[in-house]
């Protein structure tokens, strides 16, 4: 059974940069596509973008550019980059695994919390 | 972007009851590409259905998902107190994906 883990700060200053990581256990990581998603408290859930095993990215319009997300297959994790993070960037941010090209997402890790603020 | 929105708000009933949900997009999506997720406080959203009907592992059959075009439905059968969440739908089938901006099942 494949397991997500979120790591990063949960503070970040206003206008600097968002950075988690998550890391994949108990699967591989080539060939699947894997996504960021983020949740602002007491809110909905809103797509941030996927990156396939191979490297090619989709983000959401609205956050494309300031968002990079990466991946690492020989240390199994992927990671997410905001940029020019103001409060509006408060939220748990979750990692993800589809099923496959054309799925939903299935797998989801725990979430972590980001907090913009001086 | 697909704009998804669902009805009602909160929906408050009691164990045993029967609950529909409703998720209603703002252009036409594929039945292939509508899923529902779960969410309880504190956890990460749990995959409930996906292609309209298609239920995930492990859930049970109280739950049916049904639609077509801008219209889609969860139904939930005698609701069990585990079922008390929220619920989310989503469409996959167009980039950016969407979700709804989830309806509340309350405990009357």
């Amino acid at each position: 059974q494949v397991q997500l883990q979120e790591s990063g700060p949960g503070l970040v200053k206003p206008s600097e940069t968002l950075s988690l990581t998550c890391t994949v256990s108990g699967g591989s990581i080539s060939n699947f596509y894997w996504t960021w998603i983020r949740q602002p408290p007491g809110k909905g859930l809103e797509w941030i973008g996927y990156i396939y095993s191979t490297g090619s990215t989709a983000y959401n319009p609205s956050l494309k550019s300031r968002v990079t997300i990466s991946v690492d297959t020989s240390k199994s994790l992927f990671s997410l980059s905001l940029t020019s993070v103001t409060a509006a960037d408060t939220a748990v941010y979750y990692c993800s695994r589809r099923g496959g090209s054309s799925s939903p997402e299935v797998n989801w890790g725990q979430g972590a919390l980001v907090t913009v603020s001086s | 972007e697909i704009v998804l929105t669902q009805s009602p708000g909160t929906l408050s009933l009691s164990p045993g009851e029967g609950a529909t949900l409703s998720c209603r997009a703002s252009q036409s999506v594929s039945s292939s590409s509508l899923a529902w997720y779960q969410q309880k406080p504190g956890q990460a959203p749990r995959l409930l259905m996906y292609a309209t009907s298609i239920r995930a592992t492990g859930i049970p059959d109280r739950f049916t998902g049904s639609g077509s075009g801008t219209d889609f439905t969860l139904t939930i059968n005698r609701l069990e107190p585990e079922d008390f969440a929220v619920y989310y739908c989503q469409q996959y089938g167009s980039s950016p994906r969407s979700f709804g901006q989830g309806t509340k099942l309350e405990i009357k």
